[in-house]
């Protein structure tokens, strides 16, 4: 089935560690994005790319980095620069660059700090 | 710039109540509007969208119709059941943009038997 895999489900963070989540689709979509969403909160977007080696910034980017090396991989690397990193982090992929406007989403990593 | 507003919840309903959430909008133009569900533990699946004025989106009973002279794009279904418990929400693609959608803050919804 096709679709968007995130990993892990859960994840821990100790204070000035980094941590990277994962987000792979087999869609075949170009387009692939990193939300936050922070309870009784809209989703606010990290990072985007809409092609493979090109990714901008969203509205939340400082202390995160991405990068996108493969088409069907889009990981998250949540820095120590980060202060308030507990969240739930989704994961979402379009197809023809983003103009498509339907999003399809992963079942999400809830990232927590220790 | 722009933005969503979405009514504030927890709404609560008994199976079979109709349903409303508010979501207005300020957007230039004619932007896409949609509206996003979103299960306990899961991603957000689109429920349905509507890309000008006066179309009604429909998906699953749930209907919404874009209007154009309120800015609004409110959410209803005639008869919710306890599956439809989720958080919703309301959303924008600016007009020309290329998939940076804006998310209003989400409502609740907990359906009773």
């Amino acid at each position: 089935d096709g679709g968007i895999t995130q990993s892990p489900k859960y994840l821990f963070r100790k204070e000035g560690q980094n941590v990277t989540l994962s987000c792979e689709q087999n869609l075949n979509h170009d387009a692939m994005y990193w939300y936050r969403q922070d309870p009784g909160q809209g989703l606010r977007l990290i990072y985007y790319s809409q092609i493979v080696n090109d990714f901008q910034k969203g509205d939340i980017a400082e202390g995160y980095s991405v990068s996108r090396e493969k088409k069907e991989s889009f990981p998250l690397t949540v820095t120590s620069a980060q202060k308030n990193p507990t969240a739930f982090y989704l994961c979402a992929s379009s197809d023809r660059g983003g103009l498509n406007e339907k999003l399809f989403f992963g079942s999400g990593t809830q990232l927590s700090v220790l | 710039g722009d933005s969503v507003t979405q009514m504030e919840g927890p709404v609560t309903l008994s199976e079979e109540a109709f349903l409303t959430i508010n979501c207005t909008y300020t957007a230039t133009g004619y932007p896409s509007l949609f509206w996003y569900v979103q299960y306990p533990g899961e991603g957000l699946q689109l429920l349905l969208k509507a890309t000008k004025a006066d179309d009604k989106g429909s998906n699953k009973g749930f209907e919404a119709t874009y209007r154009k002279e309120t800015t609004s794009f409110h959410l209803e279904k005639g008869s919710v059941q306890v599956s439809d418990s989720a958080v919703y929400f309301c959303a924008l693609l600016p007009l020309g943009n290329t998939g940076k959608l804006i998310f209003g803050q989400g409502t609740t919804l907990q359906v009773k038997p």
